[in-house]
């Protein structure tokens, strides 16, 4: 089946740790892949996305993630997290229309609960 | 500029009961996505509309209707409330263009059903 997977449910680090959250999808042809952050009690919001050129694709935040064609992944990076980027991660991936049946729909992942302690 | 607003924020229904979310938006977005959201599963898709008057189905349309008379709002139904329905419930829109565009969001409605 199609899918988007989060293979990390929780991640706790401390401030200034890097973070690598991963993402795979399942998805064939060509696909738009995004990652949203919700912080607590507030709705999604979007980090970054990726639809074509430079596989390194640079978000707000100082947040980057690296599209890998061939690993079907596209995993979310920040060198130094800080105690604000304590929130949920979502990574969502736009496949081709034929596959979902049109619509510009988006099929998340199940997210990614991070902790960052002082 | 408001965005994507919903209504209301808070809800607590008996089983059995039904009510109405509203979802407007602004942006004159052709596309608007009803999800709900669930610890652990991330979030699914209710239904959708890619135009006034057209709607749907998403992943899990079962026990919901949906309804777009107007192209700014997307009103979710729920006809006779479930305890399974006991959700976060996110509307967003977005373009209708090919191009990655992602989604706009509400600030969510807390359902729970009793």
């Amino acid at each position: 089946a199609q899918s988007v997977s989060q293979h990390n449910h929780h991640v706790i680090l401390s401030e200034a740790a890097s973070l690598e959250l991963g993402c795979n999808y399942s998805y064939g042809g060509t696909v738009n892949l995004f990652w949203y952050v919700q912080y607590p009690g507030q709705h999604l919001q979007l980090l970054l996305k990726y639809f074509s050129g430079d596989p390194l694709v640079k978000g707000i935040k100082g947040f980057e993630a690296e599209f890998i064609k061939s690993k079907f992944s596209f995993n979310l990076r920040k060198p130094s997290v800080q105690w604000s980027d304590t929130a949920e991660y979502f990574c969502a991936v736009r496949a081709p229309p034929i596959l979902t049946g049109g619509g510009n729909k988006l099929t998340f992942g199940t997210g990614t609960q991070l902790k960052v302690e002082l | 500029n408001a965005g994507v607003t919903q209504t209301p924020k808070f809800r607590v229904l008996k089983t059995g009961q039904s009510m109405t979310l509203l979802c407007a938006q602004d942006m004159n977005h052709e596309y608007m996505y009803w999800y709900r959201q669930d610890p652990g599963m991330g979030l699914r898709l209710i239904h959708y509309s890619v135009g006034e008057g057209t709607t749907a189905k998403g992943e899990v349309p079962d026990g919901y209707n949906v309804s777009r008379l107007k192209k700014q709002n997307f009103l979710l139904g729920l006809e006779s409330a479930a305890p399974s329905q006991t959700s976060v419930y996110f509307c967003a829109s977005s373009y209708l263009s090919d191009g990655a565009y992602g989604y706009t969001f509400g600030s969510g409605t807390r359902l729970t059903v009793v």
